[in-house]
């Protein structure tokens, strides 16, 4: 198994471009999650799904969009970027739903963004 | 607001010795909690874990301690090697309607020295 797939590690845009963060696991989880991570703010919730079809908001969506149409795929798109937006993002799955969700998450390597 | 802290941002310790890393949480109502470990420029791995209904769990150098009372969880590791160098996080999970949501503190860097 490849476990938690992100792509790209690395991306550079100018504010006001759009794009999409890939994440792709292949371990049949049911959840799935991104977080941001900044200096000094350890890792924030952005937005997590359940399941295909279901999404919900973290502590800080705003600015971003998500959409679970498979069980292996979770992109995060970012619609118009923005310097705050400047951040490393992850990537995480888990098995299960519901009150065992989001246990022993399973963390991709990571996306560097730099908003300019 | 509710959130899960740490104690202390950085951590330096000699090779060999033990080390503590402590987190606070402020929900009484979080029922699981967990430990990871983060070596530069890589994404966190699960290190440990526990449920509210326990206070103590070991693995292989690794126990972790909750202490409900105070809202208080911690991470100990014995015979700190080099490779133990790395941040160090805590989270929670919490309820967040209609399902649950995993938070993290802020992270402890840990600096084994030689």
């Amino acid at each position: 198994n490849a476990g938690v797939t992100q792509t790209p590690k690395f991306q550079v845009l100018k504010t006001g471009q759009s794009m999409t963060l890939q994440c792709a696991q292949d371990m049949n989880h049911e959840y799935m999650s991104w977080y941001r991570q900044d200096p000094g703010m350890g890792l924030r919730l952005i937005h997590y799904s359940v399941g295909a079809g279901i999404t919900d908001q973290g502590e800080v969506p705003n600015g971003y969009n998500v959409s679970r149409s498979t069980t292996e795929d979770f992109p995060l798109r970012l619609l118009s970027a923005a310097p705050s937006q400047t951040s490393v993002y992850f990537c995480a799955s888990s098995y299960g739903t519901g009150a065992r969700a989001n246990e022993k998450l399973f963390f991709g390597s990571g996306t560097q963004l730099s908003v300019l | 607001g509710e959130s899960v802290g740490l104690h202390l941002p950085t951590l330096s310790v000699q090779e060999g010795d033990n080390s503590i890393i402590n987190c606070a949480y402020s929900n009484s109502a979080s029922d699981y909690f967990i430990w990871y470990k983060q070596e530069s420029g890589k994404g966190p791995q699960f290190i440990i874990d526990i449920r509210s209904n326990m206070d103590k769990r070991q693995g292989q150098r690794v126990t972790v301690l909750l202490n409900k009372t105070v809202k208080h969880l911690s991470l100990q590791i014995a015979a700190t090697q080099p490779g133990d160098s790395a941040v160090y996080f805590c989270g929670e999970r919490r309820r967040g309607g209609s399902n649950y949501k995993l938070t993290f503190g802020k992270g402890t860097l840990l600096t084994v020295n030689p």
